[in-house]
């Protein structure tokens, strides 16, 4: 069965700096996809970003960016120019490509805060 | 387009009850997943529905059960209701393909006394 390990249970950023949320998988499969949400407190969940696992290069979405590394299974968020907006919990998630089983696997999560 | 909604946003109920939760995914979305999130267990998946049809269930007991309509609104209902059922049910729509990215809705609080 696929796993996803978010260990770090809580993060604080100052606003403007950029943060790395960690995030590892465990899988057999070659084919799969990854990402990341956000879910602030007024819960919900937002998607922030996605990743192929065929796609060598990594997604980037405006100040959010994924540093993937298929062999290590690690699969890490960094948020740049951080934002008081950007404080919630982050949860890594992953979706094998095909089976009949393929479900949305999620970690446990990080909650995130901003300093002003 | 309007976003997932679901209803009722918060939900009381007492331990032998009954509940329904009601999901209504973004048009043209044919996908529902039901999702139960507990600050313990974090987010567990219940199961997926597909054309109305469902196809994929989660490690849940038999008390968890839903459904899938025509126009692709969903229903999930847990019946007997313990205290260890109160959660947040998020339920997320995609259009269908398996690897599709899943738009969440807000979710239905459930206490359970």
């Amino acid at each position: 069965a696929q796993t996803v390990t978010q260990s770090q249970p809580e993060m604080s950023v100052q606003e403007a700096e950029t943060v790395t949320l960690s995030c590892t998988y465990d899988t057999s499969e070659s084919d799969y996809y990854l990402f990341w949400y956000k879910q602030p407190p007024s819960r919900q969940m937002i998607l922030v970003i996605r990743q192929e696992a065929y796609k060598q290069q990594n997604a980037t979405e405006n100040r959010f960016s994924v540093n993937f590394q298929k062999a290590a299974k690690s699969f890490s968020l960094k948020i740049s120019d951080s934002q008081l907006g950007d404080a919630a919990m982050y949860f890594c998630a992953y979706r094998s490509a095909g089976g009949a089983n393929s479900k949305l696997t999620f970690g446990k999560g990080i909650t995130l805060s901003v300093r002003p | 387009k309007a976003g997932v909604t679901q209803t009722p946003r918060y939900l009381i109920k007492t331990r032998g009850q009954q509940v329904t939760l009601s999901c209504s995914p973004i048009s043209g979305h044919r996908s529902v997943s039901w999702y139960q999130q507990t600050p313990g267990q974090g987010l567990q998946f219940l199961f997926e529905y597909f054309s109305e049809t469902q196809r994929n269930k989660g490690n849940f007991p038999g008390r968890f059960s839903g459904r899938q309509f025509s126009n692709s609104r969903s229903e999930m209902n847990v019946s007997t209701l313990e205290l260890g059922d109160s959660a947040l049910y998020l339920c997320a729509s995609s259009s269908g393909q398996i690897t599709d990215t899943q738009y969440f809705g807000p979710g239905t609080r459930l206490t359970v006394l």
